[in-house]
């Protein structure tokens, strides 16, 4: 069964650049049914899709979060990875990675533990 | 705003049958997907491909579909299901979501 496990730091200052990571395992970053996600949840809020990419570097961002997102992928480290620059306290959120297939799916999708990051000096 | 609509709260008794819709117009040609929510957790896939239930997860929980709704319908609630739920989609561009439906069960 694919597992995503995410890492990267809980705290980031504003104006700085959060960084996350998932790694993928149970299956590959690579496959090309695979796409792989990044959403997140403020306080008490609901679900905000955040961007999507495939291993092949095709990517999708959110219209609202264009500006300041980008994903990558290392398919050697088994891995995709998600930037937020220029961060604010409405950056404040707990951060999933998720990994779903198109156009159907044969297999659930599956989603990391979250990250809580708070933006904060 | 959410692309897909679920009503915000549903209440159950114990042992009866709760339906919790989504309806949106990407539902039409895409599979619906179904998250449960407890406080402090992540969010666990219940219901996958409209009607596929993972391997791990209660027959309790079933999903249909019909045109531009899905729903998911959860029998003999029990005070364990108290929880968030929240419907999605997968479309080629992007991930769309429900705004959630709190459940209680009393």
């Amino acid at each position: 069964q694919l597992q995503l496990e995410q890492s990267g730091p809980g705290q980031v200052r504003p104006s700085e650049t959060l960084s996350l990571t998932c790694r993928v395992s149970g299956g590959s970053v690579s496959s090309a049914s695979y796409y792989w996600a990044w959403i997140r949840q403020a306080p008490g809020k609901g679900l905000e899709w955040i961007a999507t990419i495939h291993h092949t570097g095709a990517t999708q961002y959110s219209p609202s979060l264009r500006s300041r997102v980008m994903l990558s992928v290392d398919t050697s480290k088994h891995q995709f990875t998600l930037k937020l620059t220029s961060v604010r306290a409405t950056d404040t959120a707990t951060y999933f990675c998720a990994g779903y297939q198109l156009p159907t799916s044969f297999r659930p999708d599956s989603w990391g533990q979250g990250t809580l990051v708070t933006v904060s000096s | 705003s959410y692309e897909l609509t679920q009503p915000s709260s549903v209440s159950v008794s114990p042992g009866q049958t709760a339906r919790i819709t989504c309806s949106g117009a990407v539902l039409a040609q895409k599979y619906g997907r179904w998250l449960q929510q407890k406080p402090g957790q992540a969010p666990v896939l219940i219901i996958f491909k409209d009607d596929e239930r993972p391997s791990d997860i209660s027959e309790r929980f079933s999903g249909s579909s019909s045109g531009t709704t899905v729903t998911l319908t959860i029998s003999g609630a029990q005070a364990e299901d108290e929880a968030d739920y929240y419907c999605y989609s997968a479309t080629d561009n992007n991930l769309v979501f429900g705004g959630g439906t709190k459940l209680t069960v009393l």
